[in-house]
């Protein structure tokens, strides 16, 4: 079992849709989520981080963390073309040097 | 702006040949990263290295090895190509192990004949 699981997708939606993504993970160490995004043939740019449970608002986007279930989500309001891109779920421990453990990254696509 | 290069887009290598990519970043930080991405397994960390000097292996580093003499300089060699090391290869940077964000290059998409 990975570490870290995301549905691949591709996730098709209109535009104007409210877009949720989610990541599972299983190592309860696991402190600080972030939510990467990555336009085709880019490298990942990293979108919001939270640390620990609860929600992180910034503008159409929010992040929420359920360290109880081991489940984040990224949810999109009023979803853009321009959000078109992959998703990439991060996580890491907060003790000593900690890599970052990567889900595979879920496609979106949202048409006009 | 932090901004990290890697030194090609696109390589076209053949099998065993030896492979340089580099990667390049202009804000001192201490903590440098390579990866390989590929469809349905995401990123996996080839090595890593804390600082200059030092290098540490990842999740996948059989078939590759590191080199880091500069700070701002992370390079990774294929020391003999094979057809599984096509790939997607991104380069990484932090500030330090205290800080979450990782800053990445635009990427290196090798293909190996």
């Amino acid at each position: 079992q990975k570490e870290v699981e995301q549905d691949p997708g591709p996730l098709s939606v209109p535009e104007g849709a409210i877009v949720s993504l989610n990541c599972t993970y299983s190592n309860s160490a696991f402190q600080y989520f972030m939510w990467y995004r990555q336009y085709s043939r880019k490298g990942p740019e990293l979108l919001m981080y939270t640390y620990s449970s609860g929600n992180k608002e910034d503008g159409r986007f929010t992040a929420q963390v359920d360290k109880s279930s081991k489940y984040i989500s990224l949810f999109i309001r009023d979803s853009q073309p321009s959000d078109s891109a992959t998703y990439l779920c991060a996580m890491k421990g907060n003790t000593g040097f900690q890599k970052l453990v990567f889900g595979t990254g879920t496609r979106l696509l949202v048409s006009p | 702006d932090v901004k990290v290069t890697q030194s090609s887009r696109y390589l076209v290598k053949r099998t065993g040949e030896k492979v340089f990519l580099e990667c390049v970043q202009d804000m001192d930080h201490e903590n440098m990263f390579w990866y390989r991405q590929d469809p349905g397994l995401g990123l996996r960390l080839i090595y890593f290295s804390y600082d200059v000097k030092m290098k540490e292996k990842g999740d996948i580093p059989e078939g590759y090895s590191v080199s880091r003499e500069k700070k701002e300089r992370f390079s990774l060699i294929l020391e003999s190509a094979s057809t599984n090391q096509t790939s997607m290869y991104l380069c990484a940077s932090r500030p330090g192990h205290m800080y979450n964000e990782q800053f990445f290059g635009p990427g290196t998409r090798l293909t190996v004949l």
